[in-house]
């Protein structure tokens, strides 16, 4: 079965915190691609970044960074020196073959950047 | 136009109504689907079409009815509807599974 589990449902921070949000995922599939989404209050899902499970590079953008860890099945997301544009929901997802590579989403993290 | 286009952004019905939703892709995609968003559910494949055909019926109900006349435009005729299909109706596209997927700015239904 194909799962992607975000844990934290809310987080709340101050501005210029550093956050890091979780995703931890299940598939049996050895070729995947992973997902990161933003959904601010406009209703728009935004896509940050994709990772196939051939790649476990780390990788920065500005202050978004995302650490692929194959062994544990997580694919987490953080945001340095978080800013109040940044309040949004953030989804995880996960599209593997099984199924014919139908997208799975996690149920989301709503992130609060408080000014 | 640049992206995926919904319209309308917000729509109220009556149960006995009949409505559609469309969606355009400007992106040269070939594949495009409908998701639903509750605010109580993850979101919800409801359907996806590749190449103009229909590939994924996520067990979705009759009162929703799909359409994809060419890969830029896709369809999605609503009929007696419930409250509970009150949702955030979000439109995608994507070079095909597995490509990455651009989402529009979704449609507000409201169902009274």
């Amino acid at each position: 079965a194909q799962k992607v589990t975000q844990a934290q449902t809310e987080i709340s921070v101050v501005e210029k915190e550093d956050v890091t949000l979780d995703c931890v995922y299940e598939t049996r599939d050895t070729t995947y691609y992973l997902f990161w989404y933003k959904q601010p209050p406009s209703g728009e899902l935004v896509f940050l970044i994709r990772r196939n499970s051939f790649d476990e590079q780390n990788e920065i953008s500005g202050r978004y960074s995302w650490n692929f860890q194959k062994s544990t099945s997580s694919f987490n997301f953080t945001i340095t020196a978080s800013q109040v544009v940044d309040s949004a929901v953030y989804f995880c997802a996960l599209t593997s073959n099984t199924g014919g590579f139908k997208t799975i989403f996690g149920a989301g993290t709503r992130l609060f950047v408080k000014a | 136009e640049t992206g995926v286009t919904q319209t309308p952004r917000h729509l109220v019905m009556g149960m006995t109504n009949k409505k559609s939703l469309k969606c355009e892709q400007h992106l040269g995609h070939n594949a495009m689907y409908w998701y639903k968003q509750s605010a109580k559910k993850p979101l919800e494949l409801m359907f996806v079409y590749n190449f103009k055909e229909q590939t994924e019926n996520n067990s979705v109900p009759s009162r929703f009815s799909p359409e994809c006349p060419n890969s830029s435009h896709l369809f999605l005729h609503l009929h007696t509807l419930q409250p509970e299909d009150s949702a955030l109706y979000l439109c995608a596209s994507s070079q095909g599974p597995p490509g990455t997927q651009y989402f529009g700015p979704g449609t507000r239904l409201l169902v009274l």
